[in-house]
């Protein structure tokens, strides 16, 4: 069974552009989390998609935004990219039924602002 | 909100030393605990759960970890450490599915 995948594996961006991330689930798996991931904020969830609708959300500005395909496949998007984005960005994934439903992560995407 | 504090940002041991990396958490309602694994460059592993019953949980590599809920506590432990096991460790729970809340992270550095 193959596992979570994330494209690209890295990424270096400027500063206003902007950049879309992909996320491949676990064949079968209906929720994909995204997570970023610093030296200085450790680990903070950004949203969770389940069967194409976003379910939860974290405390995030909105030039962060997600979307979720029938297939499952998800994409983050950051918009006007600042030095504070440099980050890794952690793709999860699970079945998304009920609310003890282990997560799979990806390698992530590790994106650079410059 | 709920909150995870991992009490030791590093920890160093000698291999074959048994270790302890704490973790505490404050939550209003029920919550699952986890433990996650980081080597560099890689994505978080699992390494165990607690979602209800026996308050023991064990993993396949030797940790093992305990559910206190009097103590909020959900401490990791290995008897004996191997160089291999040196990696950063997350503690995290959620009471909401998958919006997992993590904690600060343990950098775990077995010396020879």
């Amino acid at each position: 069974k193959a596992g979570v995948t994330q494209t690209p594996r890295y990424l270096i961006k400027t500063r206003g552009q902007q950049v879309t991330l992909s996320c491949s689930p676990i064949s079968g798996h209906r929720s994909v989390s995204w997570y970023q991931q610093t030296p200085g904020q450790g680990l903070q969830f950004l949203f969770e998609y389940f069967s194409e609708t976003q379910r939860n959300k974290g405390n995030f500005p909105g030039r962060f935004s997600g979307r979720q395909f029938s297939n499952s496949r998800s994409e983050m998007n950051v918009s006007t990219l600042e030095l504070g984005d440099s980050a890794l960005y952690l793709c999860a994934s699970s079945s998304g039924q009920g609310r003890n439903t282990e997560a799979f992560f990806g390698q992530g995407t590790r994106l650079t602002v410059v | 909100a709920q909150s995870v504090t991992q009490l030791d940002s590093q920890v160093p041991v000698f291999e074959e030393a048994p270790v302890e990396l704490r973790c505490n958490y404050s939550s209003s309602v029920s919550v699952y605990l986890f433990w996650y694994v980081q080597y560099p460059n890689q994505g978080l592993q699992l390494l165990l759960k607690y979602l209800s019953g026996s308050t023991l949980v064990e993993s396949i590599n030797g940790f093992e970890a305990e559910f206190n809920k009097s103590q909020t506590s959900f401490h990791l432990r290995k008897p004996s450490v191997h160089i291999s096991d040196t990696a950063e460790y997350f503690c995290a729970a959620t009471n909401a599915g998958n919006m997992l809340t993590f904690g600060g992270g343990t950098r775990l550095m077995v010396k020879p």
